[in-house]
């Protein structure tokens, strides 16, 4: 099917608010990743799922940060009350297990006033 | 803790010619994966090619080669006959049992027509 796709493309919101940034992995995909990009950098780990459960989400930042995946599917990373330092891509991929080929989406760039 | 660096922040080549992109690694593990994504400017990474730490071949994908050395724990990438398509951001990036994927700082890459 297709591939991975992350909604919205682009987001501009202001310190202090909360943001949702949704997943949509490739179907029949098991293993879900979310990873921050900061300008100039590499892509950084937060958080990985596989099925439901978080298996390891030694990445997030700190407890601003959570993401959930109810249905094993699609999964939403959250930020409660965004500062400035958030600025970043947000790359979400999926792979078919975990150790697998990660497929990327093309991202959500997240920008915070 | 694992760490990727990626020495040279941008590289140059003239097309159809032939271009190396470093990478060392730090990991005391014995089992791992080593890969090289392209970024476009579309921000959707790409796996160019991947390689398996127990495998001495180096692994080959069309034009891109990779030259693995265990011992002193590097993994460059050959780009041979150069296209303007090839123009993009390129990260080196490690992956162990976690699985979630340690990734380099990038260089840019230029195919100059």
């Amino acid at each position: 099917g297709a591939g991975v796709s992350q909604t919205p493309s682009n987001k501009v919101t202001e310190k202090g608010k909360y943001v949702e940034l949704r997943c949509d992995p490739i179907s029949g995909h098991t293993a879900l990743y979310w990873y921050r990009q900061s300008l100039g950098q590499g892509p950084e780990f937060l958080i990985y799922f596989q099925g439901t459960g978080a298996a390891d989400d030694s990445g997030l930042p700190n407890d601003r940060f959570f993401a959930v995946r109810p249905e094993g599917s699609v999964s939403t990373l959250k930020i409660q009350r965004t500062e400035r330092g958030d600025s970043a891509v947000y790359l979400c991929a999926s792979s078919v297990s975990m150790g697998n080929e990660q497929f990327f989406g093309p991202g959500t760039r997240l920008t915070v006033l | 803790a694992q760490t990727v660096t990626q020495s040279q922040p941008e590289m140059s080549v003239q097309e159809a010619e032939t271009v190396t992109l470093s990478c060392t690694y730090d990991t005391s593990e014995n089992n791992y994966y080593l890969f090289w994504y392209k970024q476009p400017p579309s921000r959707q990474m790409i796996l160019v090619i991947r390689q398996e730490a127990y495998k001495q071949q180096n692994a080959t994908e069309n034009r891109f080669s990779v030259n693995f050395q265990k011992a002193a724990k590097s993994f460059s990438l050959k780009i041979s006959d150069s296209q303007l398509g090839d123009t993009a951001m390129y990260f080196c990036a490690f992956m162990m049992g976690t699985n979630k994927l340690i990734f380099g700082t990038g260089t840019l890459l230029a195919v100059q027509p």
